[in-house]
């Protein structure tokens, strides 16, 4: 079947760190990929989308690479601050048949002062 | 420029009782969406919009219906709500029905049955 895989351990950093989360999918080749921040008792908010034949694509202190090959992508966060604290979500379109995004369960990043 | 807007906050129904979650957005977007977001789970498609007129079923369907009203608003219904539709309730919106591009969620409702 076809489900998306990220790490559901807490990510705990320090400060001015790179985070490096993970998301990992399975039996299927998206068009893109994009990734969400969600923090505590508030909905999701988009951060980035990267296309299938983009590697790479950044904004700002983030940066995701998507590889088509391993069926993954990494979402960087250089220079972590606390604030950058919170819950990243991967979310793809998977052929459902729906026209609608499957999420991923979302990985917590704790960056410490 | 309010985003997506969703009624109630909060919402504590014992088993049987129905209701209605109120969602409505002013981004003049085609496609709009619920979730479901459990501890664990991540976000679960119950329902969704694609164009004004439409609605289809989604991941998770059972026990809930909708009503796309007008292009702006979209409506979540528990007819007899059951201790496992104790959730938190996300509403979504996106541009054009072609593609599906960046989601903007509202704010969310947090149900719980007794």
């Amino acid at each position: 079947s076809q489900k998306i895989e990220q790490n559901s351990e807490a990510l705990n950093i320090q400060e001015g760190k790179t985070a490096t989360l993970t998301c990992n999918y399975t039996n299927y080749s998206p068009a893109y990929l994009q990734w969400y921040r969600q923090d505590p008792g508030r909905g999701p908010v988009f951060l980035l989308l990267i296309r299938e034949n983009e590697k790479e694509k950044r904004k700002e202190r983030l940066k995701v690479t998507f590889d088509t090959t391993l069926k993954q992508s990494l979402f960087h966060i250089t220079a972590s601050q606390p604030a950058d604290s919170a819950t990243y979500l991967c979310a793809l379109d998977m052929d459902t048949g729906r026209r609608a995004l499957t999420f991923g369960s979302g990985t917590r990043l704790q960056v410490q002062p | 420029n309010a985003g997506v807007t969703q009624t109630p906050k909060f919402q504590v129904l014992k088993t049987g009782q129905s209701m209605t979650l109120q969602c409505a957005q002013d981004m003049n977007h085609n496609s709009m969406y619920w979730y479901r977001q459990d501890p664990g789970m991540g976000l679960r498609l119950i329902y969704y919009s694609a164009s004004e007129g439409t609605t289809d079923k989604g991941e998770v369907p059972n026990g809930y219906n909708v009503s796309r009203l007008n292009k702006r608003e979209f409506s979540l219904r528990l007819e007899s709500a059951a201790p496992s539709q104790t959730s938190v309730y996300f509403c979504a919106s996106s541009g054009t029905p072609e593609s599906t591009d960046t989601q903007y969620f509202g704010p969310g409702t947090r149900l719980t049955v007794l």
